[in-house]
């Protein structure tokens, strides 16, 4: 059975900071998504990666294959980032999701 | 291009009543995912179908839980008789054949009271 692990599970920092959320999983798998919840309760579909790395504007997903691994990097942190970032992976067609990290940015 | 929609986005139930959820995927897309999201806690799959399919229902508790995807219309997860216990958050995905990403839908709120 896959086990995702994420941490920190919540994480406040002051705007402009680099942030850094991990992501572990326990077996092999085709494909890691980091996913964002918004306070409302909306999601929203970050990256979906299998290897290396992504880029979408100061997001940066990256994922080790081998130690089972991913991290989801935001620079220059804002206040508008605050939210859930849960990584997911995947199992056949369903997702196994990690717990979430609660991420506050303040002013 | 709609994205997924779900209603209603707000239900509230008394226990031992019925609950009925719909989501109708992204234009094209003709796989949906049903998740829940208990008060703090994760999401958690719950079940996967096709048109007129269900092709995974691993997540899905045994009794009282239904869903279908008919050949027209929503994708519909059924719950009968109700307990406090399903009280959750409900969201719905769809992607499109063959194609991994998974767009969401805004969620259902169910209490049940």
């Amino acid at each position: 059975k896959n086990e995702v692990e994420q941490s920190p599970q919540n994480l406040t920092a002051q705007e402009g900071e680099f942030i850094t959320i991990n992501c572990s999983y326990s077996v092999g798998i085709s494909a890691l998504h980091w996913l964002q919840q918004h306070p409302g309760g909306g999601i929203v579909s970050l990256f979906m990666l299998s290897s290396g790395k992504k880029k979408h504007g100061r997001l940066i997903a990256t994922i080790n294959i081998q130690e089972k691994h991913s991290s989801l990097h935001i620079t220059a942190s804002h206040p508008r980032d605050s939210a859930v970032y849960i990584c997911a992976t995947r199992e056949a067609q369903k997702l196994v999701f990690g717990q979430g990290t609660r991420l506050t940015i303040n002013p | 291009n709609a994205g997924v929609m779900q209603n209603p986005r707000h239900l509230v139930r008394r226990r031992g009543q019925e609950a009925r959820l719909r989501c109708s995927p992204m234009k094209g897309h003709s796989h949906v995912y049903w998740y829940r999201q208990l008060p703090e806690e994760g999401l958690k799959f719950m079940v996967y179908l096709q048109k007129e399919n269900i092709i995974d229902e691993s997540g899905m508790p045994k009794e009282r839980f239904s869903a279908e995807f008919p050949k027209e219309g929503p994708s519909i997860l059924r719950i009968q008789q109700v307990v406090r216990g399903d009280s959750a958050a409900y969201f719905c995905a769809s992607s499109l054949f063959g194609q991994e990403t998974q767009y969401f839908g805004p969620g259902t709120r169910l209490l049940v009271l």
